[in-house]
């Protein structure tokens, strides 16, 4: 089965320090990946989505930026963070054949710019 | 342009009455449709999904959903709730044409609270 992990979990950051938040995805091939931000109160804002290796799409012009350098793991990051890049971090990853259509998410870093 | 809307930021129901969380959409073609809950400090857990088929899609923990293409609504029900149904849901829709590599639109989320 396919299993999605992110760590770490929690992070406290000054502004103006770097970033690194990672994804990984155990028992799939070729997903999907994406990283979505969740503002307090609730809603979701696709940050990034990726097809394949090394091939980044941004929704959104911000002081944040992905990578992905291997099939499975996606990677955020920041050179300078801001109070507002405070949220929870969530990375989703979407396959093909019988979970068509899918994203199934990981369970989150919530981080904290101060 | 693709959208969904939640018109509820809250819904209040009492254990083992049924519950309705409503969800309208706007695609271009055919919609594919999401139901996600989110328990605190948790991630998004998918519930159902209709791409085509049954209006009437089942799904986790006892809930279903109803499709209906003249309204273009996608309620979630279920029929007798759970004081640990609360959590906030989330409705999704996908454009079918494949616009957009596929990606989600998500609503912006209806806090259920279920009192004993």
């Amino acid at each position: 089965s396919q299993t999605i992990h992110q760590w770490p979990a929690t992070l406290v950051q000054p502004v103006g320090s770097p970033l690194s938040l990672e994804c990984t995805v155990e028992g799939t091939s070729n997903p999907n990946l994406y990283w979505y931000r969740q503002a307090a109160g609730r809603g979701l804002q696709l940050l990034f989505y990726s097809v394949g290796i090394g091939q980044i799409s941004s929704e959104v012009p911000q002081n944040l930026s992905a990578s992905r350098p291997q099939d499975r793991q996606f990677i955020l990051s920041s050179k300078k963070l801001l109070l507002s890049d405070s949220g929870f971090y969530l990375c989703a990853w979407r396959g093909g054949g019988s979970t068509l259509d899918t994203q199934y998410f990981g369970p989150g870093t919530r981080l904290t710019v101060l | 342009a693709q959208s969904v809307a939640q018109p509820e930021d809250q819904v209040n129901v009492a254990e083992g009455n049924p519950l309705t969380v409503k969800c309208t959409y706007s695609v271009s073609g055919n919609p594919y449709l999401f139901w996600y809950v989110q328990y605190p400090n948790r991630g998004l857990q998918f519930l159902l999904k209709y791409i085509t088929g049954d209006n009437l899609v089942k799904g986790s923990y006892g809930f279903e959903a109803e499709f209906n293409k003249s309204q273009t609504s996608f309620h979630l029900k279920k029929p007798s709730a759970l004081v640990s149904d609360s959590a906030l849901y989330f409705c999704a829709v996908r454009d079918g044409g494949g616009g957009s590599q596929g990606n989600l639109i998500f609503g912006k989320g209806t806090k259920l609270s279920v009192k004993p």
